[in-house]
């Protein structure tokens, strides 16, 4: 399988507590994209990424949630001191980057976030 | 404020009937529109898209109609069949973002 994928799928922690959400693009995508998505509603935009470089963070991305892409391959979105407010599905996307106006973005499976 | 909406939240029809489902959005900068179906407990699947620049886009089974003027577009699935029966997402993105702007998706149950 050559597509997205994230890791872990579910996650449940103790408000106050950190976690870490992986995602693997799809090979040779420049562009990384982290949305978050609640009950009823369409995904939400939280950040994107240019190979390494982070280009665009939404004013939903808290002081909180950072976003990091090291090497310009896999990416982790780190949630501190988590909220009941949190509990969501994230949801990663790539793209190639190389398709101008229309380069289409290719989503994973999500890791769903529940916060007690 | 919402940028793009869906106004209809849900959708039923018969098998091997049209299903139509209908999105509006209110920036005229937007320039690239997508359509991604999601089934329970998974990412969205990208289905098809259309650029500002087209007023229609087909794909076998599916089609999408860009009505710039009406700020209007629409998904065509003819002829549906129970397997289509997932939310449907119309997205837009603005001609100096790459963020995907979504609607709040339509449920399309297709009835065997």
């Amino acid at each position: 399988d050559t597509g997205v994928s994230q890791d872990p799928r579910h996650k449940i922690t103790k408000r106050g507590q950190n976690v870490t959400f992986r995602c693997d693009p799809i090979s040779e995508h420049n562009r990384l994209y982290w949305y978050r998505q609640t009950l009823g509603q369409g995904p939400e935009f939280l950040t994107y990424f240019q190979n390494e470089a982070q280009l665009e963070k939404s004013r939903l991305l808290s002081d909180r949630f950072s976003a990091e892409r090291p090497k310009g391959s896999f990416s982790t979105l780190e949630i501190q001191r988590t909220e009941q407010g949190d509990s969501a599905m994230y949801l990663c996307a790539s793209s190639t980057g190389l398709a101008g106006v229309t380069d289409t973005q290719y989503f994973g499976p999500g890791t769903r976030l529940t916060v007690l | 404020d919402q940028q793009v909406k869906q106004n209809s939240p849900s959708l039923s029809v018969q098998e091997g009937r049209i299903s139509i489902l209908n999105c509006d959005y209110t920036n005229s900068m937007f320039d690239y529109f997508l359509w991604y179906k999601k089934y329970p407990a998974e990412g969205p699947t990208f289905l098809i898209s259309i650029s500002s620049i087209k007023d229609k886009n087909e794909d076998g089974r599916f089609t999408v109609f860009l009505n710039k003027s009406a700020k209007h577009l629409s998904l065509h699935i003819v002829p549906s069949q129970p397997g289509d029966s997932a939310v449907y997402f119309c997205a837009a993105r603005g001609a100096s973002s790459y963020k995907l702007i979504f609607g709040s998706g339509t449920r399309l149950l297709v009835r065997p």
